[in-house]
């Protein structure tokens, strides 16, 4: 049971590029999100999805996209990499809002 | 939307000593108050959680405890180890579609 998989671990990118951070899940969630964790931020949500098809936005969805097709996958896009997109973004899925959420590895992400 | 903060920023103790991090919570309404532990260069995982119907909960050297009406929470760790050195999220949630909030974060450092 693999859980939370994300990939890239590690990403440069020069301003201006896209870029897509892939995340799949095999435990059959509903609930899927994505975070960026910046140094003394904490956890800040970025998008988050409550079923195939349905996403939303969280407190910092500024120059992300995110898409739902299928119960597995959660991919976040970076339009256009900023240098304030550095950071290191987690992903994370449950069944419910109120039960325990399941971390990935995390992406570290560098914008050059 | 919730707001939680968390304090304190950082905890240093000696190997032994108990460590207690606070949060409050600002949304009456939240009824789900889970506690992660994120070691170095890993995504957060769940050590503990507690529900709204409940004051407090132990799980051998850690418990949470809740008050309601203050609107706060805490993470009680006794009998520190080296090994419980991490960063600790405390987050609130209230069901539905609401994905919880989390706090900035307790770097936890237990000195030998």
């Amino acid at each position: 049971n693999a859980g939370v998989t994300q990939t890239p671990k590690f990403q440069v990118l020069k301003t201006g590029q896209s870029m897509t951070l892939q995340c799949a899940q095999d435990m059959n969630h509903e609930y899927m999100s994505w975070y960026r964790q910046d140094p003394g931020m904490g956890l800040r949500l970025i998008h988050y999805s409550v079923g195939a098809g349905i996403t939303d936005q969280g407190e910092v969805p500024n120059g992300y996209n995110v898409s739902r097709s299928t119960t597995e996958d959660f991919p976040l896009r970076l339009l256009s990499a900023a240098p304030s997109q550095t950071s290191v973004y987690f992903c994370a899925s449950s069944e419910g809002t109120r039960t325990e959420a399941f971390f990935g590895q995390g992406t570290r992400l560098t914008v050059v | 939307g919730e707001n939680v903060e968390q304090h304190p920023s950082t905890l240093s103790v000696q190997e032994g000593d108990s460590a207690v991090i606070k949060c409050t919570y600002s949304d009456s309404a939240s009824n789900y108050f889970p506690w992660y532990k994120q070691e170095l260069g890993k995504g957060p995982q769940l050590i503990i959680d507690i529900r709204s119907n409940v004051g407090e909960k132990k799980d051998q050297r850690i418990a949470v405890t809740l008050n309601k009406t203050a609107k706060h929470f805490s993470l009680h760790i006794t009998e520190t180890q080296p090994e419980d050195s991490a960063v600790y999220f405390c987050a609130a949630s209230k069901g539905g579609s609401y994905i919880p909030t989390f706090g900035r974060g307790t770097s936890l450092i237990v000195h030998p």
